[in-house]
């Protein structure tokens, strides 16, 4: 069965503290993603990878940055977290570099800057 | 203005009720149309893919292009409690890395 995990559903964090989400695919895909979901926002993506070492800024790459050391796993980074990303992140995966291919979720993390 | 507008809800219907769902968009590139359900407190997964115009149904679910008009449908017959969800639409041109551009979400509760 097809999984993506994150490290952690539910996490607070104080404002200026460098905040590590962790995800992981057993699915062997080559694309990985990192979204946030906001209220009447929708998901807005703010990176993605296609290939390992390889990465992209998405449409919010502001205030964030990423790292993929393995295939299957993809570590979103907040330097100096925010009370403005207070946010339902959610990490996910696609297999290869085809037109159209369905992106697996995971469970995402909620997580609270104070 | 949005690339892909929903009208966020939330939407109350009864049991057995047939639900209309919709999404605008502004993006002539877009080619493929996705329905995502996501449930409280879990990932979004996919419910119902479609390219370029056209109708396609699967069970109680059936989903609509208008490339013309810019305007994607889902229609869910004989709904039930268990469709009580978050509804997202999505797009995408087709370019390299798979890029989906999400609606907001429409909450859409059914009662019993």
């Amino acid at each position: 069965d097809v999984k993506v995990t994150q490290s952690s559903r539910y996490l607070v964090k104080r404002t200026g503290e460098k905040v590590f989400l962790e995800c992981v695919q057993d699915m062997d895909h080559e694309n990985m993603f990192w979204y946030r979901q906001d209220p009447g926002l929708g998901l807005r993506l703010i990176y993605f990878s296609y290939d390992v070492k390889m990465k992209e800024k998405g449409d919010i790459p502001e205030g964030y940055s990423v790292s993929r050391e393995k295939k299957e796993r993809f570590s979103l980074i907040l330097e100096s977290a925010s009370t403005n990303q207070t946010s339902m992140y959610l990490c996910a995966s696609s297999p290869g570099l085809v037109s159209y291919n369905e992106q697996f979720f995971g469970p995402g993390t909620r997580l609270t800057v104070l | 203005q949005k690339e892909v507008e929903q009208d966020p809800g939330p939407l109350s219907v009864p049991e057995g009720a047939i639900v209309s769902l919709n999404c605008t968009y502004s993006n002539s590139a877009f080619q493929y149309f996705m329905w995502y359900r996501q449930y409280s407190r879990k990932g979004p997964e996919l419910l119902m893919y479609t390219y370029s115009s056209g109708n396609k149904e699967d069970g109680r679910f059936t989903a609509q292009v208008d490339k013309s008009s810019k305007y994607i449908s889902l229609f869910i017959r004989d709904s039930q409690p268990s469709d009580s969800a978050t509804y997202l639409c999505a797009m995408s041109a087709g370019n390299a890395g798979n890029m989906l551009t999400f609606g907001g979400g429409t909450r859409l509760m059914v009662k019993p």
